[in-house]
Parts: C-alpha cells; sequence; structure tokens
C-alpha cells in the first residue's frame, strides 16, 4: 500500500522570504506521479505542481519548485517570495498511474500562514 | 480543464436521514471520484465513479452507506445515507478528464453537518 506523509502540521512565514515543505511517500512502484494540491480556505483544490517520477529534472512553477529525491522518496515544496495569498493547506499527493484507476492518496497536509 | 460544480454546498440534516450530493462536470471526464474530509484532516477517496457500472469502493466504505450514481460522462451523485454525527465532513467530488491528462480537478466541496 502507498502512504504519503507530512510532517509539519503547521508553518509560519514572513511575507516575501521562502519557505519548503516537507513530504516523504512509501511505495513498491516505480511509475508513479507526485502533487502538491494547495486548498484556500474557500475549500477548491488548485493543483500547485506536480512532478513524473521518470524525470529527473524537479518540477517548477513560477515561484513554486520541488526538490524531488526519488532513492529516499522524498517530494519538497519550496515556495520563494511567499504572498499573503498563499496562505492555505498544502496536500501533498501521490497517484499511480496506470494501475489502481489514478486515484490520489493524499498526506495529512501543512497548514501554512504568510504573515505580512 | 474541466470546472466542477457541487450541490449543495452545505447541509445541516437530522440524524437518520440521507443527503444526496451532486456533482456536475462543464465537460465529459473519464474518470469521477468522490472524497471525504473529516474537520482538520486530509482527504480520504470514498469511491471511484464508474459511469455505467457500480463504482468502486474503497477499503472501510460501503455502498449501502454510500450509494454512488454516475448516469454519464458529466454527472455523478453520492448519498449518505442513515446519517449519524460521525458522517459531518466535507464531501469533495473529483474528476480526470481524461486517461492522459494527470492533473484532478475538484469541485468545492459539501460541508454536511449531522445533528
Amino acid at each position: 500500500a502507498q502512504t504519503v506523509t507530512q510532517s509539519q502540521p503547521e508553518m509560519s512565514v514572513q511575507e516575501a522570504e521562502t519557505v519548503t515543505l516537507s513530504c516523504t511517500y512509501d511505495t513498491s512502484e516505480s511509475n508513479y506521479y507526485l502533487f502538491w494540491y494547495k486548498q484556500p480556505p474557500s475549500r477548491q483544490m488548485i493543483l500547485v505542481i506536480r512532478q513524473e517520477a521518470y524525470k529527473q529534472q524537479n518540477a517548477t512553477e513560477n515561484r513554486f519548485s520541488v526538490n524531488f529525491q526519488k532513492a529516499a522518496k522524498s517530494f519538497s515544496l519550496k515556495i520563494s517570495d511567499s504572498q499573503l495569498g498563499d496562505t492555505a493547506m498544502y496536500f501533498c499527493a501521490f497517484m499511480i498511474y496506470y494501475n489502481q484507476g489514478g486515484k490520489l492518496i493524499f498526506g495529512q497536509g501543512t497548514e501554512l500562514s504568510v504573515k505580512p | 480543464s474541466a470546472v466542477i460544480s457541487q450541490k449543495p454546498s452545505r447541509d445541516i440534516c437530522q440524524r437518520g436521514t440521507s443527503l444526496t450530493i451532486q456533482c456536475q462536470v462543464d465537460s465529459q471526464v473519464t474518470m469521477m471520484f468522490w472524497y471525504r474530509q473529516q474537520p482538520g484532516q486530509s482527504l480520504t477517496l470514498i469511491a471511484t465513479a464508474n459511469q455505467g457500472s457500480e463504482a468502486t469502493y474503497e477499503s472501510g466504505f460501503v455502498i449501502d452507506k454510500f450509494p454512488i450514481s454516475r448516469p454519464n460522462l458529466t454527472f455523478s451523485t453520492l448519498t449518505v445515507s442513515n446519517m449519524s454525527p460521525e458522517d459531518s465532513s466535507i464531501y469533495l467530488c473529483s474528476a480526470r478528464p481524461d486517461a492522459v491528462n494527470t492533473e484532478a480537478f475538484f469541485g468545492q466541496g459539501t460541508r454536511l453537518t449531522v445533528v
């Protein structure tokens, strides 16, 4: 069975600074996808960034980047130049693409507060 | 992309009753899912809604408690049956447009309170 662990229930950062959210996962599969989703108070889940396991290059999306360490089964999210609008719950998620119907398995979440 | 609308957005229900949540997608999608998010917790998959056949339930969830319909490629319903206070949660509908697109889209959820 696959598991996803986020060990930081809460984090805070000053506006314009950089913060890193941690995520580890466990799987015996070799082909899978990893995601970071953001859930603001509106409850709307928003995809922040995704990483294909077969790609060695770390994904980046503007101020968001990941540090993907496949051997260590680690997938951290770095947010640069933090903005007040980044305040949200962040979920790390795992998906096996071809098996199990492409369902997502989520970590426990990290609540991020960006302070002015 | 896909835009997902869920109804109702919230409801307060009496224990022992049932509530049906509707999920409408603005385009045809291959896969639809229902998740539960208990207060302050993560999302747990309830089931995969299969078009034209019975839903596939995850361990710990059963059809009698959470019957699901999916009559076509844009619509699904989740019923929470014989509710108890432990069913108070946010229920989210999710969809993936096709087998190639790995991004999952989500509705805004239904906040259910059982009293």
